[in-house]
């Protein structure tokens, strides 16, 4: 059974903090994707990363793919109260391509 | 594009009644899904499926089935709904082959209360 631990599973923060959320399994993923989830909606992609030691940024963000692609790590820097939300990482298995397993999100609050 | 449609999207059920979710994509995704997720957390893997005619069980099956006669819809019955069928259940589909980026599309979801 794969599984992916996310922590902290809640984060309050004040605005202009940086923070950073952990994606971790003992299992190997081909990929591993970062999504962000509103109240009321459903998540929405922010980053898929593939390669181990991957590096992406996107603004303030920067998500890295762990080298045995096990882990995975979204870094906020300067957050912003526009930053709350759930995030949520999932990981598609090697070797099966159609299952994609969700971690049990990390709820951030930001505080003007 | 209307991208994925779920229905319903709120929906009461007594304990023992039985009722379909139905998800339908107009982006000719191969692949479906179905997840659950309760108040607060992620979302766990009901059933999937890699293309017409062929599903698979995700990491919480029990209590639900799934068919997919086209590729364009992906329905989940509850048989005998119970109170820990109480959830958001989301549908998602997504794209396939070299240069995509595996996004996931999301419905709005539909919310499920057994009373």
């Amino acid at each position: 059974t794969q599984l992916l631990e996310q922590s902290p599973q809640f984060l309050s923060i004040q605005e202009g903090e940086n923070l950073t959320v952990y994606c971790n399994s003992s299992s190997v993923f081909s990929s591993l994707q970062w999504y962000r989830q509103e109240p009321g909606e459903g998540p929405v992609l922010l980053v898929t990363v593939v390669t181990g030691g991957e590096v992406k940024k996107l603004k303030r963000l920067t998500f890295q793919f762990g080298d045995a692609r096990k882990d995975s790590s979204l870094h906020i820097t300067a957050a912003q109260t526009g930053d709350t939300g759930l995030y949520l990482c999932a990981g598609r298995a090697a070797g099966n391509t159609g299952k994609l397993i969700f971690g049990q999100g990390t709820t951030l609050q930001v505080k003007p | 594009n209307a991208g994925v449609t779920q229905t319903p999207k709120f929906r009461i059920l007594k304990i023992g009644q039985s009722m379909t979710l139905q998800c339908t994509q107009d982006m000719n995704h191969n692949y479906m899904y179905w997840y659950r997720q309760d108040p607060g957390m992620g979302l766990k893997l009901i059933y999937y499926s890699v293309g017409a005619g062929i599903t698979d069980k995700g990491e919480v099956p029990n209590g639900y089935n799934v068919s997919r006669s086209t590729t364009e819809d992906f329905p989940l019955r509850l048989e005998l709904a119970a109170p820990s069928q109480t959830s958001v259940y989301f549908c998602a589909s997504r794209n396939t082959g070299q240069g995509v980026t595996g996004e996931l599309f999301f419905g709005e979801g539909s919310r499920l209360t057994v009373l």
